[in-house]
């Protein structure tokens, strides 16, 4: 059971957009920033955004990120076949001192 | 360019040691803190401690009791070391480097650890 909480699965049409939502605590999202990180199945994660809307050189302004309070979002917008990937969201947990991560989310587009 | 480097053996055996090192390069080792994490099959991620070029650890309540990171400033690497392993413990093992407590900002490619006899 994963600390914070993301949907499964989410699937939308190429050109689309889609929002994923991850949930924490007091101690977690709500005390640190949020990051974001992509994974292609047989790769390693891939920072997408950090401090919870800032993106790394070099990643497109098609993904987005924002806080309110205990919960966090990833924003994708124009979807790509290449996008199909796993998402997980990442913070510190001010309480038990660990780095916590979502369960991910598997995005689809078809 | 920063670059993460996982080698280890592959397969452990029940109850033995499973080591790991990361070699880095493209920055110096005692710029940054540095991490590891893992991924069981099929499973999410999962933060096993970080250590700074210093020695200073922090590790994973649940790992505490068997898990060693180690740094070695003059190879530019870092280690892992986790005791008593068991099958539970068969994932793709992770170094990365730490942004901030809340964002790893360069990963390695990862290293496949089988535990089985």
């Amino acid at each position: 059971q994963s600390v914070l909480t993301q949907p499964p699965s989410l699937s939308a049409a190429p050109g689309q957009k889609v929002t994923i939502s991850c949930s924490g605590s007091t101690s977690n999202i709500g005390k640190n920033f949020v990051s974001w990180y992509q994974q292609v199945p047989g790769t390693a994660p891939k920072r997408l955004i950090y401090d919870n809307d800032k993106r790394p050189s070099g990643i497109p302004d098609r993904f987005s990120g924002s806080k309110s309070g205990t919960s966090a979002t990833l924003g994708i917008t124009g979807l790509q076949t290449g996008d199909e990937a796993d998402y997980y969201c990442g913070t510190w947990d001010s309480s038990k001192t660990v780095a916590v991560f979502g369960g991910g989310t598997t995005l689809t587009v078809l | 360019q920063v670059q993460l480097q996982e080698s280890g053996p592959g397969l452990v055996k029940p109850s033995e040691t499973l080591s790991l090192t990361c070699n880095v390069s493209g920055t110096s080792i005692d710029s940054h803190y540095w991490s590891w994490i893992r991924q069981a099959p099929g499973k999410g991620l999962e933060w096993l401690g970080y250590i700074y070029y210093s020695g200073t650890t922090n590790y994973n309540p649940s790992f505490k009791s068997r898990l060693t990171i180690l740094v070695d400033t003059s190879k530019n690497q870092f280690s892992l070391n986790l005791r008593s392993v068991t099958a539970a413990d068969t994932a793709v093992y992770y170094c990365a480097r730490v942004a901030t407590v809340s964002s790893l900002d360069y990963w390695g490619q990862g290293a496949l650890i089988t535990v089985s006899s």
